[in-house]
C-alpha cells in the first residue's frame, strides 16, 4: 500500500449537517486528490491539490471544499450535507515527475440521511 | 459527462480463458492508466501507458496504446479466479496529471 489513510472509513448523518472526511499520507508526495464513484459515473474528481495550500477544483467540486496546511493531510468538507452526496469517497496520491501514477487510498462510505 | 468510454460493460469468463477490455477517448490522451478494484476496496495501480503504440506486460496482463493515443485495451490471458474484480481507465487529457476514469467493466471469472 502507498501509505495513504482515509478516516472515518465509514459514515452515516443525516441531511444539513458538516461533514469532514480526511486523507492522511507518508509518502510526502506533492499531489493530492479527492475523488467520488457513483454507479454507472465511475470516478469523478471533486477538488485536488498540488501543494500546500494549493488547491483547484475538479468537475464535481460544488458543495465541497478543501484544505491542505500540511503537506500529509488533505480535507474535504461537506459544508451542510444533501443525500445526493451519499457516496464512496476516494482520496489519492502522487508523486512528481511525468510518468507517476496515483495511488489510492481505501476509500470513505458516506450515507446521507 | 463520461468522456473515456469502457467496454464491455461487464463479462464472464471462464476459468482458463482469455477476456479484452478496450478504453477509448474522443481526445487524444497524454497518458492512459489501468487500474483493478475489488469490491469496497481502493483501487490498485496496475500499467501507465503513455507513448503511442506502447505496449506493457505484467504476469498475465498485457496493455496497448493505440498509436493515436486515443483507445487502450486490456487483456488477460488464461484467467483465474485472482484477475476477478473492476477494471478501470483512467486518462490524462490535459497534460494536467487530473484523470478522468471510465464507467469501469466487472469480470467475473467461473471455475
Amino acid at each position: 500500500d502507498a501509505g495513504i489513510t482515509q478516516s472515518p472509513r465509514h459514515k452515516v448523518t443525516e441531511t444539513g449537517t458538516p461533514v469532514t472526511l480526511r486523507c492522511h499520507q507518508t509518502e510526502n508526495h506533492r499531489y493530492m486528490y479527492w475523488y467520488r464513484q457513483d454507479p454507472g459515473h465511475g470516478l469523478r474528481l471533486i477538488h485536488y491539490s498540488y501543494g500546500v495550500k494549493d488547491t483547484d477544483k475538479g468537475e464535481v467540486s460544488d458543495g465541497y471544499s478543501v484544505s491542505r496546511s500540511k503537506t500529509e493531510d488533505f480535507l474535504l468538507t461537506l459544508e451542510s450535507a444533501t443525500s445526493s452526496q451519499t457516496s464512496v469517497y476516494f482520496c489519492a496520491i502522487r508523486n512528481d515527475g511525468s510518468n507517476q501514477p496515483q495511488h489510492f487510498g481505501d476509500g470513505t462510505r458516506l450515507s446521507i440521511l | 459527462s463520461q468522456e473515456l468510454e469502457q467496454s464491455p460493460q461487464s463479462l464472464i469468463v471462464q476459468e482458463g480463458k482469455n477476456l479484452t477490455i478496450n478504453c477509448t477517448s474522443s481526445k487524444t490522451l497524454y497518458g492512459l492508466y489501468w487500474y483493478k478494484q475489488k469490491y469496497g476496496e481502493g483501487l490498485i495501480f496496475l500499467m501507465m501507458l503513455q507513448k503511442g503504440g506502447e505496449e506493457k506486460s505484467h504476469e498475465k496482463i498485457t496493455a496497448k496504446l493505440d498509436e493515436k493515443k486515443q483507445q487502450s485495451s486490456l487483456h488477460i490471458t488464461a484467467s483465474q479466479p485472482s484477475h476477478a474484480g473492476i477494471y478501470l481507465c483512467g486518462a490524462d487529457k490535459s497534460n494536467d496529471y487530473k484523470l478522468s476514469f471510465g464507467a469501469g467493466t466487472t469480470v467475473t471469472v467461473r471455475a
